[in-house]
Parts: C-alpha cells; sequence; structure tokens
C-alpha cells in the first residue's frame, strides 16, 4: 500500500509569515495524527481526526495553528503567524483506527519547517 | 502524570555486543506499549508492541509493570540497527505519549 504522503518536505520562511503543510493518509485509515517534533524530544501530538472530525486538539496553539480534514481524507496544518519557536518537523500520521480495533500509526516523511 | 522517560539521548555499543535501550513510564491504567524506529533518511516506523510479544530483527522488549519499564533488548548488535528508537505509550483513546528518543550508534 502506498504510504503517508506529506508535502513540501522542507520550508523555510521568515517569522510573521504564514505556512500550510500538506498530509494524504493511507487510503482507509479513518485516524489522522499531526505531530510537532522540535529537536532532540520526542514527536508531540498536536490534534487527531477521526474520520472529518476532531477528536482531540488540547494541544493545538490556536491562537496561531489551524488544521482541518476535510471529506474525511486529506488535511491542511497552518501555521500564522509562525513564530522563531515553530521550527521543527512536522510529522503527519495514520491508523485504521479504533473501529478495527488496531492502533498502529504509520508515519510520513515530515516536514521540516524553519523560521528565521 | 502520564509520562514516557529515556534516559540515554545516545548509546554506543561495538558490533556484537548486546543492546538495552531503557524505556520507562508512569501510566495509572494497563498500559500498551510500542517501540518505533527511525532508520537515517527514513520516516518512523513501528519496531515492536509489547502486547504481540513477538521479536523483530532479533529485538525483544519485555513489558515489567513492577518496574513500569519496557526495555529494548537485542544480543549482538548488527550496524544495521543504528537508528533513533523511541519509546511509546498508547493511552484508551489510542494516542501516543513518547520518549524523546534515544540515538544507538553501533561501531564497526
Amino acid at each position: 500500500e502506498a504510504g503517508v504522503a506529506q508535502s513540501p518536505r522542507y520550508k523555510i520562511i521568515e517569522k510573521r509569515q504564514s505556512v500550510a503543510f500538506w498530509c494524504n493518509p493511507i487510503s482507509g485509515h479513518a485516524t489522522l495524527y499531526w505531530y510537532q517534533q522540535i529537536l532532540g524530544q520526542g514527536p508531540k501530538l498536536l490534534i487527531q481526526f477521526q474520520n472529518n472530525g476532531v477528536v482531540d486538539d488540547s494541544q493545538l496553539p490556536k491562537d496561531r495553528f489551524s488544521a482541518e480534514r476535510l471529506k474525511g481524507v486529506d488535511s491542511t496544518l497552518k501555521i500564522q503567524p509562525a513564530k522563531l519557536e515553530d521550527s521543527a518537523v512536522y510529522l503527519c500520521a495514520s491508523s485504521y483506527g479504533p473501529d478495527r480495533g488496531t492502533d498502529t500509526q504509520y508515519f510520513g516523511p515530515g516536514t521540516r519547517l524553519t523560521v528565521l | 502524570a502520564q509520562r514516557v522517560t529515556q534516559p540515554e539521548k545516545l548509546l554506543s555499543v561495538f558490533k556484537g555486543a548486546p543492546v538495552e535501550l531503557k524505556c520507562n513510564y508512569s501510566y495509572s491504567g494497563s498500559p500498551e506499549l510500542f517501540w518505533y524506529v527511525q532508520y537515517s533518511r527514513q520516516r518512523l516506523q513501528l519496531l515492536l508492541r509489547h502486547i504481540s510479544r513477538e521479536s523483530i530483527k532479533g529485538f525483544t522488549a519485555d513489558l515489567n509493570k513492577g518496574e513500569t519499564s519496557f526495555h529494548l533488548k537485542k544480543p549482538f548488535a548488527q550496524e544495521e540497527d543504528s537508528a533513533m528508537y523511541y519509546c511509546a505509550l498508547s493511552r484508551s483513546n489510542y494516542q501516543l505519549i513518547w520518549g524523546a528518543g534515544t540515538k544507538l550508534i553501533i561501531k564497526p
């Protein structure tokens, strides 16, 4: 099966600019996750979708971050405006979800964001 | 508090030597634990999960509820084992709590 796709792979922006990331999960995967991974740390969950509904966005800085998953497939994550501390790798992952009784997450290659 | 701790940021061993990557957790319920691995220039992927009780690429991990540990072990390290290893704990809503990771370097 095709893996999780993400784009772009790299992005360099200046602070206060906007940026958007795109994720296409594995076909049939109901659950989609966005993570932020700062250098030297493990992934931190930003938002979890089940189909096109939000399960948990408690760690999403909603004053600047937004995410959507229209039609329950692709998802976009936006940062507006970006801050220096947003420099990180943004990972998208998907899984079949609880309906299939499995929670193995499959990851995309990530987007490396540098905010100058 | 729910937490996963990997005390070693870096572990360096010689090829053929035994490897043990440590993972400790704090969780009030019945934990489900995983090891994920990221090889150089590859994406993060599942290595093994405790519920499967299987050996993958020679690695095993046993859940020790008394010591709240889930250490990853391999009796004889190979150069291709060099990678970042992350321990993760699954909450009831299938969310993962991650450790900070251990970089394993296998010296020839």
